[in-house]
């Protein structure tokens, strides 16, 4: 079983839908969790980063952390076709200065 | 203020030939991470460095890997001896010394090729 499960998509929806990304995790000892966005042969870029439990909310972004499910969620509102790309979840443990778990990555097609 | 820098974008190299992938962290960081992602997967930690010490070598490859970070100069990720199976695309991120309120950010990635 992987750290980090992620659904690898692909996921389409229409330009303004609501999105919905999501990743579960068997590690309880993870406490950092960030999300971030890698377009087509590019660098992963961090779009939300949170410690422990609880909601982020940046702009059109959410971001939800579970611990008792070990559930994480981000949520993309007015969605626009620039928002195309693979969206990684991550997770590191005892400090965000350790190695990141990454989830497999969803690819997200948003069609004008 | 210039985010990682990773050089070359691209490097070809033939089998048994050595790779060298350079990295500068962002001003400011003096923490290195290299992680790799091979065709149609996810990202795996290879190695994570402060100046002159390699504090979680965890995820390297036992043999013909290496990497340092001297006190001076960029990263450096060494692949001696490549095979096929080396081509992905090798990422750097770094982070600042404060590690509660902050984390990693991704250079754009060094794509290897090997013929």
């Amino acid at each position: 079983q992987k750290e980090v499960e992620q659904d690898p998509g692909p996921l389409s929806v229409p330009e303004g839908a609501i999105v919905s990304l999501n990743c579960t995790y068997s590690n309880s000892a993870f406490q950092y969790f960030m999300w971030y966005r890698q377009y087509s042969r590019k660098g992963p870029e961090l779009l939300m980063y949170t410690y422990s439990s609880g909601n982020k909310e940046d702009g059109r972004f959410t971001a939800q952390v579970d611990k008792s499910s070990k559930y994480i969620s981000l949520f993309i509102r007015d969605s626009q076709p620039s928002d195309s790309a693979t969206y990684l979840c991550a997770m590191s443990g005892y400090s965000s200065a350790s190695k990141i778990i990454f989830g497999s990555g969803t690819r997200l097609s948003i069609r004008p | 203020n210039a985010g990682v820098m990773q050089n070359p974008r691209h490097l070809v190299r033939r089998r048994g030939q050595e790779a060298r992938l350079r990295c500068s962290p962002m001003k400011g960081h003096s923490h290195v991470y290299w992680y790799r992602q091979l065709p149609e997967e996810g990202l795996k930690f290879m190695v994570y460095l402060q100046k002159e010490n390699i504090i979680d070598e965890s995820g390297m490859p036992k043999e013909r890997f290496s990497a340092e970070f001297p006190k001076e100069g960029p990263s450096i990720l060494r692949i001696q001896q490549v095979v096929r199976g080396d081509s992905a695309a090798y990422f750097c991120a770094s982070s600042p010394p404060w590690t509660d309120t902050d984390t990693q950010y991704f250079g754009p990635g060094t794509r290897l090729t090997v013929l």
